[in-house]
């Protein structure tokens, strides 16, 4: 089947950027998405890139498609504390909207 | 707008019963899916409805089961349960057409089989 795969773990300091790395091995994918989960609580949609665009941005999120290689990133800038959670990425298909995950990154924000 | 709204937050069963839970998408959205996260396996789809027509499933067992109203409400039911079947079970909520590629999901039903 399709997969996904995320890096576990990342650990920045307060104010630096973090970038959250993502391939995916799903050729038709169409859409490909970024959400984060707080413990305790469902996924958050930050944001989201349609496979035929290279970049978008949204304030402090940047993300990076580089459909060739089928990598994909996330970069926050300016990280704050409340950034700690786990990241997820995910990719849609062409039928429905079925989503698959990775296994998501685990940031950590040190002040 | 209110968000997508599960309901129970918080479920616990013995190994053999049922459950059915309840998920009701932003108002508008049509489209409901359905899925499971562990710690082992992560986050998986389960399945998707449409206009009360299931229109996707995911690799899972018959046990569970799905189904979605009129309104656009859906459940979800899992049958004769298993330890394995602890988990988070999160449901995901799209619009109609347009904007097809947002998908929101609720806060999810923590699902404990004693």
């Amino acid at each position: 089947g399709e997969d996904v795969e995320q890096s576990l773990f990342l650990s920045v300091r307060e104010g630096d950027s973090s970038v959250i790395n993502c391939t995916y091995t799903d050729s038709s994918s169409t859409y490909l998405y970024w959400y984060k989960q707080e413990p305790g609580a469902g996924l958050q949609l930050l944001t989201y890139i349609f496979s035929n665009m290279d970049m978008k941005q949204d304030q402090r999120l940047t993300v990076l498609l580089n459909k060739k290689d089928k990598h994909l990133s996330l970069r926050i800038a300016d990280t704050q504390t409340g950034d700690s959670a786990i990241y997820f990425c995910a990719e849609r298909g062409n039928a429905g909207n079925m989503l698959t995950f990775g296994g998501g990154t685990r940031l950590m924000v040190k002040p | 707008k209110a968000g997508v709204t599960q309901t129970p937050r918080y479920l616990i069963k013995t190994r053999g019963q049922q459950v059915t839970l309840s998920c009701s998408p932003i108002s508008g959205h049509r489209s409901v899916s359905w899925y499971q996260q562990t710690p082992g396996q992560g986050l998986q789809f389960l399945f998707e409805y449409f206009s009360e027509t299931q229109r996707n499933k995911g690799n899972f067992p018959g046990r569970f089961s799905g189904r979605q109203f009129s309104n656009s409400r859906s459940e979800m039911n899992v049958s004769t349960l298993e330890l394995g079947d602890s988990a988070l079970y999160l449901c995901a909520s799209t619009p109609l057409a347009g904007a097809e590629n947002e998908q929101f999901f609720g806060p999810g039903t923590r699902l404990t089989v004693l």
